[in-house]
C-alpha cells in the first residue's frame, strides 16, 4: 500500500502570502490518480486538484498543483481569509488497486 | 447537480454490525467508468478511505478493513450500501460517501457514527 506523507504538519501564513504544501509519496503514483482536497471544519472535503494539476470545477486559480513520480505539491499563490483550512492529498494505485490519503496540512493565520 | 446523502444509525454497540445508505441524485451509477466510495474520519483525524464500488460492479477494499466491510448497489434505486461487521469503539467516525471520477468530486455531508455500549 502507497504511503503519502504530507509536509509541513502545519504552516502558518498570513494573508496574501505564497503556501506551499509537499506530498510524497513511499513509491511512484500515476499522476492521473493523484488529487488535493480543502477540508473546513465541520464541512466535507472539497475537491481542489486532480491527475495532479488539473483544477476542479469552481476553483480560483490560485489553487495550482505539479509534481510527478513520488512528490507532488499544491501552493496557494496569494493566499485568501478563506483558505485557511486543512489540505490532503490521495492517491488512487493499481497494484494493488486501493486508495490513500495523506495525514493533512493544517494551513493557519499567523 | 449531483448530491450525496449518508443514511443510518447515529449509534452502535460494540460487535454489532453497521449499515450505511448512500442516496444520490444526478448521476448514474451505470455511467462507464462513475463509482462511489465510502471514506471515513475520526474525531480530529485523517481521512480513511473505506471501499470503493464502479458502474460495473467492480469492487476495491481498504486492504486493512476488507474483511469487514462489503459495498453494495442498486442502481435503480440510486443507492450504495457499505455494511462494516464487528464495530469497535475506535470506528467513531465521520462517514461520508462520495462520487468518484478520477478523484472524490462531489461528496455527501457526512454522517456521525459513534460505537459506544
Amino acid at each position: 500500500e502507497i504511503v503519502l506523507t504530507q509536509s509541513p504538519g502545519t504552516l502558518s501564513l498570513s494573508p496574501g502570502e505564497r503556501a506551499t504544501l509537499s506530498c510524497r509519496a513511499s513509491q511512484s503514483v500515476s499522476s492521473s490518480y493523484l488529487a488535493w482536497y480543502q477540508q473546513k471544519p465541520g464541512q466535507a472535503p472539497r475537491l481542489l486538484i486532480y491527475g495532479a494539476s488539473s483544477r476542479a470545477t469552481g476553483i480560483p486559480d490560485r489553487f495550482s498543483g505539479s509534481g510527478s513520480g513520488t512528490d507532488f505539491t499544491l501552493t496557494i499563490s496569494r493566499l485568501e481569509p478563506e483558505d485557511f483550512a486543512v489540505y490532503y492529498c490521495q492517491q488512487y494505485g493499481s497494484s494493488p488497486p486501493a486508495i490513500t490519503f495523506g495525514q493533512g496540512t493544517r494551513l493557519e493565520i499567523k | 447537480q449531483i448530491t450525496l446523502k449518508e443514511s443510518g444509525p447515529t449509534l452502535v454497540k460494540p460487535t454489532q454490525t453497521l449499515t450505511l445508505t448512500c442516496t444520490f441524485s444526478g448521476f448514474s451509477l451505470s455511467t462507464s467508468g462513475v463509482g462511489v466510495g465510502w471514506i471515513r474520519q475520526p474525531p480530529g483525524k485523517a481521512l480513511e478511505w473505506l471501499a470503493l464500488i464502479y458502474w460495473n460492479d467492480d469492487k476495491r477494499y481498504s486492504p486493512s478493513l476488507k474483511s469487514r466491510l462489503t459495498i453494495t448497489k442498486d442502481t435503480s434505486k440510486n443507492q450504495v450500501v457499505l455494511t462494516m461487521t464487528n464495530m469497535d469503539p475506535v470506528d467513531t467516525a465521520t462517514y461520508y460517501c462520495a462520487h468518484s471520477w478520477y478523484a472524490f468530486d462531489y461528496w455527501g455531508q457526512g454522517t456521525l457514527v459513534t460505537v459506544s455500549s
